[in-house]
This record gives C-alpha cells, sequence and structure tokens, in this order.
C-alpha cells in the first residue's frame, strides 16, 4: 500500500524564483494537511483540506504561499517569491479511510533557498 | 492557544535501559498522538490516545494518557538502537482538525 508521496525530496533554489512541492495523499484518504518544520519552530501547520476543500489555512506565513487541491490525489504548495527564510522540511499528511483519527505523513521535502 | 510541551528535550541512554518521555497539554486533549521520526526521514505513527487513562502498548513502547488528559507518557522498556530518533506528541483540540505538535524529544541509545 503506498503511503503520502511528496516530491521533489530535496529542492535548492535561489532566493526570488518560484518553487512548488507536490503531494498525493493515502488513496481514499479525504483530508490532507501541509506542515513546515524547522529547529526553531517545530512542526507547524500550514494549511489543511477536507474533501478537496480549504479548511484552515491560517498557519499559511503570507501571501507569498499558496495551496491547491484540483482533486482527491494531489495537492501543491507554491511559494512565490521564495525567501532564504523559507528554508524548511515540508511534510504533506492525510487522514481518512478507517483509521479516520490518525495522520500519515509523507516523506517531506527539504527546501534550502540559497 | 493550546501548547504542548515535551520533557526531556532529549535523552541518552544506554543499551537495555528503560525510559520516560512526557507530554504535558495546557487544555484537555481529544485525542493525543505519539509519532517517531528519524532524521531526513517522515513521522512514523506509534500510537493515538483518546480516553482518560488509556495504555497502549506496541513491542516495548507503551503510552498512557492521564485521566484528565492533559498529559502523556512514552515508557520503552529495554531500549535498543533502533529506537533512537525524535520522539513527537501531537494534538487536536477537536475531532478532524490539524494537529499541533510538541517541539519533540531527541532519544540516543549507545550501545
Amino acid at each position: 500500500d503506498a503511503g503520502v508521496i511528496q516530491s521533489p525530496r530535496h529542492e535548492v533554489t535561489e532566493m526570488g524564483q518560484e518553487v512548488t512541492l507536490r503531494c498525493k495523499p493515502i488513496s481514499g484518504h479525504n483530508s490532507l494537511f501541509w506542515y513546515r518544520q524547522t529547529m526553531m519552530r517545530g512542526l507547524e501547520l500550514l494549511i489543511y483540506f477536507n474533501n478537496n476543500v480549504p479548511i484552515d489555512d491560517s498557519g499559511m506565513p503570507e501571501d507569498r504561499f499558496s495551496a491547491k487541491m484540483p482533486n482527491a490525489s494531489f495537492s501543491t504548495l507554491k511559494i512565490q517569491p521564495s525567501e532564504p527564510r523559507d528554508s524548511a522540511v515540508y511534510f504533506c499528511a492525510s487522514r481518512g479511510g478507517v483509521a479516520a483519527d490518525t495522520q500519515y505523513f509523507g516523506p517531506g521535502t527539504r527546501l534550502t533557498v540559497l | 492557544s493550546q501548547e504542548l510541551e515535551q520533557s526531556p528535550q532529549s535523552l541518552i541512554v544506554q543499551e537495555g535501559k528503560n525510559l520516560t518521555i512526557n507530554c504535558t497539554s495546557s487544555k484537555t486533549l481529544y485525542g493525543l498522538y505519539w509519532y517517531k521520526q528519524k532524521y531526513g526521514e517522515g513521522l512514523i505513527f506509534l500510537m493515538m490516545l483518546q480516553k482518560g487513562g488509556e495504555e497502549k502498548s506496541h513491542e516495548k513502547i507503551t503510552a498512557k494518557l492521564d485521566e484528565k488528559k492533559q498529559q502523556s507518557s512514552l515508557h520503552i522498556t529495554a531500549s535498543q538502537p533502533s529506537h533512537a530518533g525524535i520522539y513527537l506528541c501531537g494534538a487536536d483540540k477537536q475531532a478532524g482538525t490539524a494537529l499541533i505538535f510538541g517541539k519533540g524529544t531527541t532519544l540516543s541509545v549507545s550501545s
């Protein structure tokens, strides 16, 4: 059974460039979450979707960040323009199905903005 | 806003020793989750606790949630090098919402 899939696993970019992170949730899961992990702040929620609809985006840092979920099997997190302080590990998680209370995490995307 | 505090922040134990990690919430929890993370990898789900006084075990790891549902402990018996990693507790204030996380406890096991 495939878990949550994220791509790319690593991204190095220069300040000002656009970055797009991708996530494929576990099939049958109806909730999808984007988190960001840094040494200073730990793991924080950015945004989450239920049935492809954004429910809570209060964690999105600013207008430079945007997230979409065009269908149940795909989501993107975009940063435009990127800044060095955006460097972090970005995780996608999904929930649903039989174990409806449990979130399952992807391997993360390590983003470095130079 | 709700916060989760984990203690200790880091822990070094000798292989074979027992250890306990604590997670304390400022508010009553709906659900409490324990995850393990290895450096450079995602979070692996360990256990979820919902009821006050609940206790669950998986192999040598036992997690408990107190009666008031504000504190949880994770106990590892006879630690092994494979137990090394970062242990994170997470909680949701109500069903169907996102999780907030503690800062994590880094566990090292020396052989």
